[in-house]
């Protein structure tokens, strides 16, 4: 993806345990969004980022799930008890202007 | 709330053959509209988008679409594919206050010798 990485590439985990996934944008965005994409799904918007503040959580799944980015630059999802269908690749996205450039994913999988 | 309509789930394709996807979107004004290209183990991969102006918009690898506002559509084509357009190919839309990209479900192109 375009000025994006993401980390680990591959991450799995057991039901109930804590993940933290991470976006670091290679280039000084303000916008930044997390996405899930489910099997055989499009992506699904989760959380969307102007600076350092959430401005749109609305598309989060339940209280479980958390994205913080306190310098306005890496971000981290955090998924607490985890389980089987958190399964799914996130994605986070940078948009200099309207466009939103993506990085490769996380594949998380919850055994 | 917009939505994203993507009629084929699977399109099978000559190579050398001419290539339409079909997308539909439900919005109350004009959306700023979008393509995408995801090939095995690769991210996605913008195509084209349309925010206004010409209705005909040309993308890369070849790739147009043509923004039609009375049928809500958005149409990918490209007049002749290659083995290498084989991929999963996702319409969405931004607009209507979400801040999120809303996408379609995708269709999956299989390209035939």
């Amino acid at each position: 993806g375009a000025g994006v990485s993401q980390t680990p590439s591959n991450k799995v985990t057991e039901k109930g345990k804590y993940v933290e996934l991470r976006c670091d944008p290679i280039s000084g965005h303000t916008a930044l969004y997390w996405y899930r994409q489910s099997l055989g799904q499009g992506p699904e918007f989760l959380i969307y980022f102007q600076g350092t503040g959430a401005a749109d959580d609305s598309g989060l799944p339940n209280d479980r799930f958390f994205a913080v980015r306190p310098e306005g630059s890496v971000s981290t999802l955090k998924i607490q008890r985890t389980e089987r269908g958190d399964s799914a690749v996130y994605l986070c996205a940078l948009a200099p202007y309207n466009e939103q450039f993506f990085g490769p994913g996380t594949r998380l999988t919850v055994l | 709330a917009q939505s994203v309509t993507q009629p084929d789930i699977h399109i099978t394709v000559s190579e050398g053959a001419s290539l339409e996807l079909r997308c539909n979107y439900s919005y109350g004004a004009t959306p700023y509209l979008f393509w995408y290209v995801q090939s095995p183990g690769q991210g996605l991969q913008l195509l084209l988008k349309y925010f206004s102006g010409d209705t005909l918009v040309q993308g890369i690898k070849g790739f147009e679409a043509e923004f039609k506002r009375s049928q809500s559509s958005f149409n990918l084509r490209k007049p002749s594919v290659h083995w290498s357009d084989a991929a999963e190919y996702f319409c969405a839309v931004l607009g209507g206050g979400a801040d999120g990209l809303t996408f379609g479900k995708g269709t999956h192109l299989i390209i035939q010798p």
